[in-house]
């Protein structure tokens, strides 16, 4: 079935640097895609999105780049922080009801 | 705004069991979701609502039901409880609509079970 997957599961990044998260999805009339930021024992919280019709997307410190051609999606965070250390996910929409598709997550640690 | 809440956070079912994961929202949001998170996975829809008295399947929904009788709850009960239903299980919620933010769901904190 359709499904959002995403390359590597843990991201260790020095503090400072930049971090790249990669996600691949494979439903092409997915028209709508968001990354969550999960820390430990809470709830996902919304860090960006960005819809088909767009390939670029700029936030506070984040970007979302996507490439329809190749269907992959990435977050990019500017300057990492320790803060910054949680499991992100990518997840896909397509269809009526919001019925977001989500990938298995990606653990960023941050090293001081 | 609390934004979205659940109750309890944490419990323990012996097998076969029953109880109900409450799920309140104060944003006047129509649609609203419940996901489960297996250790080390991503989430799956398990049932969603996009408004009082319309409920409708997920990915994983054998096992559970819910109801819509209000905008603001959204209850998970599980009968006959197992231990495949180990799991965190996160509420959300969203607005309908065009405007910035329409889209995006709101979580609540999540409600650890475990079913021994």
């Amino acid at each position: 079935g359709e499904s959002v997957g995403l390359h590597l599961p843990t991201l260790s990044v020095q503090e400072g640097d930049n971090s790249i998260i990669n996600c691949a999805y494979s439903n092409s009339a997915s028209d709508y895609f968001i990354w969550y930021k999960q820390e430990s024992g809470k709830g996902p919280q919304f860090i960006i999105d960005i819809r088909s019709n767009m390939d670029k997307r700029q936030g506070q410190r984040v970007t979302v780049l996507l490439n329809k051609t190749v269907k992959h999606l990435s977050l990019q965070i500017a300057a990492t922080q320790p803060g910054d250390s949680a499991v992100y996910f990518c997840a896909e929409n397509f269809g009526a009801g919001n019925k977001l598709t989500f990938g298995g997550g990606t653990r960023v640690l941050v090293k001081p | 705004n609390a934004g979205v809440t659940q109750t309890p956070k944490f419990r323990i079912l012996k097998i076969g069991q029953s109880m109900t994961l409450q799920c309140t929202q104060d944003m006047n949001h129509n649609y609203m979701y419940w996901y489960r998170q297996d250790p080390g996975m991503g989430l799956k829809l398990i049932y969603y609502s996009v408004g009082a008295g319309i409920t409708d399947k997920g990915e994983v929904p054998n096992g559970y039901n819910v109801s819509r009788s209000t905008t603001e709850d959204f209850p998970l009960r599980l009968e006959l409880a197992a231990p495949s239903q180990t799991s965190v299980y996160f509420c959300a919620s969203r607005l309908t609509g065009a405007g910035s933010g329409a889209n995006v769901l709101t979580f609540g904190a999540g409600s650890r079970l475990t079913v021994l």
